[in-house]
C-alpha cells in the first residue's frame, strides 16, 4: 500500500543539524511532490517546504530559508530534510507528506493525502 | 500569510451526536480548503478536500461545506473512532496554512 516511512527520533544540541529521511513505497516516487510539515506540542501544523522528486526542485517557507535543505535519492525512493543551526523552538514532530492534485471539474485542488508517521526532533542542551 | 481560525478549540460530544466545526480564513480562499483528522500517536489523515469532497474511504457521516472565507466540517452519528483533533488547511496560496485545531472529545 501507499506509505511514507520516516526515520527515528532524534535528540540534538542547540546549533547542531538534523537530517530526517522519508522512504516512499507503493506508488511512483517521482510523480508526486514531497512536502514537510512540522508540529510542536500544542501548536498548529506548520509547513516547512516542498521537494519535487523528479527534478530535485525545492521551495521553502520564508522562516526556514537558509537553514533547511531538502534532497532526494530516486534510487531508493527516499526524501530527506536537513535542518541546521537548531534551536529549542525547532523541537517538534516533523512529517513528510505526499502532495496530490485533485481535479474537481473547475479547479485543481491540492492536499496532503499521505503522511509519514512523524519524526520527533528534540533540541535540548 | 493567510490566517485560519477554527472554532471551537475543543468540543465535548457523545456517540451518536451531530457536531459542527467551523473554520474561517482572513482572506478569500474560494473552495481551496482541506480538513484533516489527527489521532494522538498517529499521522494526520486527509478527510475532505476542495471544501466538500470526501477523500476516498472516508465515511459519509463526514461532510464539508462553505466557500470564500467561511467553512464547516460536520460529523453526524458520531462514532468512537471519530474522537480526534481536526484541522482545516487552506490551499489557495502558499504557504498552505492550518487552523489551530479543534479537539473533539467525549
Amino acid at each position: 500500500q501507499v506509505q511514507l516511512e520516516q526515520s527515528g527520533a532524534e535528540v540534538k544540541k542547540p546549533g547542531a543539524s538534523v537530517k530526517v529521511s522519508c522512504k516512499a513505497s507503493g506508488y511512483s516516487f517521482s510523480s508526486f511532490d514531497i512536502n514537510w510539515v512540522r508540529q510542536a506540542t500544542g501548536q498548529r501544523p506548520e509547513w516547512v517546504g516542498w521537494l519535487n522528486p523528479n527534478n530535485g526542485n525545492t521551495g521553502y517557507a520564508q522562516k526556514f530559508q537558509g537553514r533547511v535543505s531538502m534532497t532526494r535519492d530516486t534510487s531508493t525512493s527516499t526524501a530527506y530534510m536537513e535542518l541546521n543551526s537548531l534551536r529549542s523552538e525547532d523541537t517538534a514532530i516533523y512529517y513528510c507528506v505526499r502532495h496530490s492534485d485533485f481535479w474537481t471539474g473547475s479547479y485543481n485542488h491540492d492536499a496532503f493525502d499521505v503522511w509519514g508517521q512523524g519524526t520527533l526532533v528534540t533540541v535540548s542542551s | 500569510d493567510i490566517q485560519m481560525t477554527q472554532s471551537p478549540s475543543s468540543l465535548s460530544a457523545s456517540v451518536g451526536d451531530r457536531v459542527t466545526i467551523t473554520c474561517r480564513a482572513d482572506q478569500f480562499v474560494r473552495t481551496f480548503l482541506n480538513w484533516y483528522q489527527h489521532k494522538s500517536g498517529s499521522a494526520p489523515k486527509l478527510i475532505i478536500y476542495a471544501a466538500s469532497t470526501l477523500q476516498s474511504g472516508v465515511p459519509s457521516r463526514f461532510s464539508g461545506s462553505g466557500s470564500g472565507t467561511d467553512f464547516a466540517l460536520t460529523i453526524t452519528n458520531l462514532q468512537p473512532e471519530d474522537f480526534a483533533t481536526y484541522y482545516c488547511q487552506q490551499s489557495s496560496r502558499s504557504p498552505h496554512t492550518f487552523g489551530q485545531g479543534t479537539r473533539l472529545e467525549i
